[in-house]
């Protein structure tokens, strides 16, 4: 079946610029999760979603990163005012929400490059 | 989350068992082990995960000490499709926090 899918799959923006970054989740998983990943070194938690709301955005760096998932499926990363420090591959995962454990699934990133 | 501690890298040959260290030494009553990798421009995969007791599935076993402050990733066959980036996490299952991992090297 189809796994989780991210559009673009880069993205070159000016400093200052406003992005967007969308997530298709795999159909039916309800959980999904934003992460930042710098060069060399491990994804970042951003944002995690149950559904339309944002159980924890405790990840997200300052108030110029914001998410949002208005129908419980598709989701969009958005930032404002972007700084080439934002340049990263950011990374959608979703998972089930049914037991006491359910795995991550990732998608392949967008590559984020802030010039 | 508690932190884990991996090597930096490792090597191994193709088609010879392999087996990844991680100490989390802080780790809690509740907190899972999990263990993703992640093959060059992809994302992270899960590989396997658990609690207290040794687990196996179709990609690999999970060795936990019993005082649960170590565990070991056991590729039992490596493969040139290995080589990738693993890394070991303990906590909870949403919020995972990445470290550094460990670059496994596979030489044919």
């Amino acid at each position: 079946g189809a796994g989780v899918s991210q559009t673009p799959s880069n993205k070159v923006t000016e400093k200052g610029k406003y992005v967007e970054l969308r997530c298709d989740p795999i159909s039916g998983h309800t959980a999904l999760y934003w992460y930042r990943q710098s060069l060399g070194q491990g994804p970042e938690f951003l944002i995690y979603f149950q559904g339309t709301g944002a159980a924890d955005d405790s990840g997200l760096p300052n108030d110029r990163f914001f998410a949002v998932r208005p129908e419980g499926s598709v989701s969009t990363l958005k930032i404002q005012r972007t700084e080439r420090g934002d340049s990263a591959v950011y990374l959608c995962a979703s998972s089930q929400d049914r037991g006491s454990y359910n795995e991550q699934f990732f998608g392949p990133g967008t590559r984020l490059t802030v010039l | 989350d508690a932190k884990t501690t991996q090597p930096n890298s490792m090597e191994s040959n193709e088609e010879e068992p392999v087996h990844l260290p991680c100490n989390h030494s802080t780790i809690s009553g509740t907190d899972y082990i999990h263990w993703y990798r992640q093959l060059p421009s992809q994302g992270p995969e899960y590989v396997i995960h658990g609690l207290t007791s040794n687990v196996n599935n179709r990609m690999a076993s999970l060795a936990i000490a019993e005082d649960r402050k170590s565990s070991t990733l056991i590729l039992h066959r490596a493969t040139l499709r290995d080589a990738a980036v693993y890394y070991c996490i303990s906590g909870s299952a949403r919020q995972l926090t990445f470290g550094s991992g460990t670059q496994l090297t596979v030489l044919p």
